[in-house]
């Protein structure tokens, strides 16, 4: 069980907008940065979003990120084949002192 | 270009130990706070221990509280996890990851080194 709560599955069509929340609380998410990472099939993790809306450098601005209370968003418009992942919201839990991820959300682009 | 390479994985009997190594190149190590982060097969990611850039502050998930040991080596671009009392469900791929900022956001990953933990 994550501390961070993801949705197991999104789908979305080639071109569309897809939008994959993470839902934390007042000790992590509420009050911390909040970071998105995307992890294609048998590859690390890369960052796509850092400090809750901030992007990368090379990273399209096709990503977004977004914090509101307690929940975190990312949305990814004009969606690729090449975009199914799975992508995972990170932040800090000030109760556990320790970094946190949510459980994955793989993205389907049907 | 910054890398991140790790190795000293491999198959391991419950209760043994292994010490990982992330060996950086490619930006001023000694100026960034790292990360272990490990990921079970076919599951999510779980942040496994923090340590900052000078070893003064170390964070470490209550999973591997006790069992496992961080620490970093300036001199030699080199970041170390200390893995004792392996049980089954320690088996994972274990990531090093440079930390951005403060301690939210971790810019580069290294390819991952493979745990194995069985009898």
């Amino acid at each position: 069980q994550s501390v961070l709560t993801q949705p197991p599955s999104v789908s979305a069509a080639p071109g569309q907008k897809v939008t994959i929340s993470c839902s934390g609380s007042s000790s992590n998410i509420e009050n911390n940065y909040v970071s998105w990472y995307q992890q294609l099939p048998g590859t690390a993790p890369k960052l796509l979003i850092y400090d809750n809306d901030k992007r990368p450098s090379g990273i399209p601005d096709r990503f977004s990120g977004s914090k509101s209370g307690t929940s975190a968003t990312l949305g990814i418009t004009g969606l690729q084949t090449g975009d199914e992942a799975d992508y995972y919201c990170g932040t800090w839990d000030s109760s556990l002192s320790a970094g946190v991820f949510g459980g994955g959300t793989k993205l389907t682009v049907l | 270009e910054v890398q991140l390479v790790e190795s000293g994985g491999g198959l391991v009997k419950p209760g043994g130990s292994l010490r990982l190594s992330c060996a950086a190149s490619g930006f001023t190590f000694s100026s960034h706070s790292m990360i272990w982060v490990r990921q079970a097969p076919g599951k999510g990611l779980e942040w496994v221990a923090f340590i900052s850039r000078r070893s003064n502050y170390i964070f470490y998930a209550d999973s591997v509280k006790g069992r496992f040991t961080i620490s970093r080596d300036n001199a030699k671009n080199s970041l170390y996890l200390q893995v004792n009392s392996l049980r089954a469900e320690d088996t994972a791929v274990y990531y090093c990851a440079r930390v951005m900022g403060v301690r939210e956001n971790f810019d580069y990953w290294g390819q991952g080194t493979l745990i194995t933990v069985s009898s």
